[in-house]
């Protein structure tokens, strides 16, 4: 099972700042990692998909990259609504099993 | 826009089985795979198993032996049975539904539902 490490496991920054959150694999994804956004009370929200392409709706301010085993998503300018938890999953190797990160909680400092 | 709405008992007793639904709205269970995936404190998120169409499934090793997913065409549900809960089956259960052609990345979730052993 591939294992996913996501950090730090919290990020405190203001509003206007840059959010860079880190997803290392334990072994090569190829670029099938997604990252998700979760806040209190709600479902996942899925953002980047295969490393770096936007889901449908997602602002620009949200970017991903990265391959094989190290990946990056970057939150520039954030706004008051991004401060959520953010996940990231793997799909390699698919069918099963896909397995997600243990998260990083980004604050308000 | 497909909306998707679990349902179930919100407590089950231990050793007992665990039934939940997806009712999907906006979509036919008929196209797209369809996952239910869980949340606890100890675990975080799991992915427990998924259908496509009318019966092919894929199962997590993790569920394999306890857990069964099945359509119900006529009321365009998707159905998880997971057999001889303990504590630790305790989660919140969401089902998902993947993106075409992006084979295990979710686009779209249930608000989810909190089951207690």
């Amino acid at each position: 099972e591939i294992v996913l490490t996501q950090s730090p496991a919290t990020l405190s920054l203001s509003p206007g700042e840059t959010a860079t959150l880190s997803c290392r694999a334990s072994q090569s994804v190829r670029n099938y990692l997604a990252w998700y956004q979760q806040k209190p009370g709600q479902a996942p929200r899925l953002l980047i998909y295969d490393a770096s392409k936007r889901a449908t709706g997602i602002p620009a301010r949200f970017s991903g990259s990265g391959s094989g085993t190290d990946f990056t998503l970057t939150i520039s300018s954030l706004e008051p609504e991004d401060f959520a938890l953010y996940y990231c999953q793997q799909r390699n190797n698919w069918p099963p099993p896909l397995t997600f990160g243990g998260g990083t909680r980004l604050e308000i400092k | 826009q497909v909306q998707l709405q679990e349902s179930g008992p919100g407590v089950v007793k231990p050793a007992e089985t665990l039934s939940l639904s997806c009712s999907v709205s906006g979509g036919s269970i008929s196209s797209h795979y369809w996952s239910w995936i869980r949340q606890s404190a100890g675990k975080g998120l799991e992915w427990i198993g998924r259908i496509y169409s009318v019966g092919s499934t894929d199962y997590s090793p993790s569920f394999k032996s306890r857990v069964t997913i099945s359509p119900d065409t006529s009321n365009n549900q998707v159905s998880l049975r997971l057999t001889s809960v303990t504590a630790a089956d305790t989660a919140v259960y969401y089902c998902a539904r993947e993106k075409v052609g992006y084979s295990g990345t979710f686009e779209s979730w249930g608000q989810g539902i909190l089951v207690t052993v």
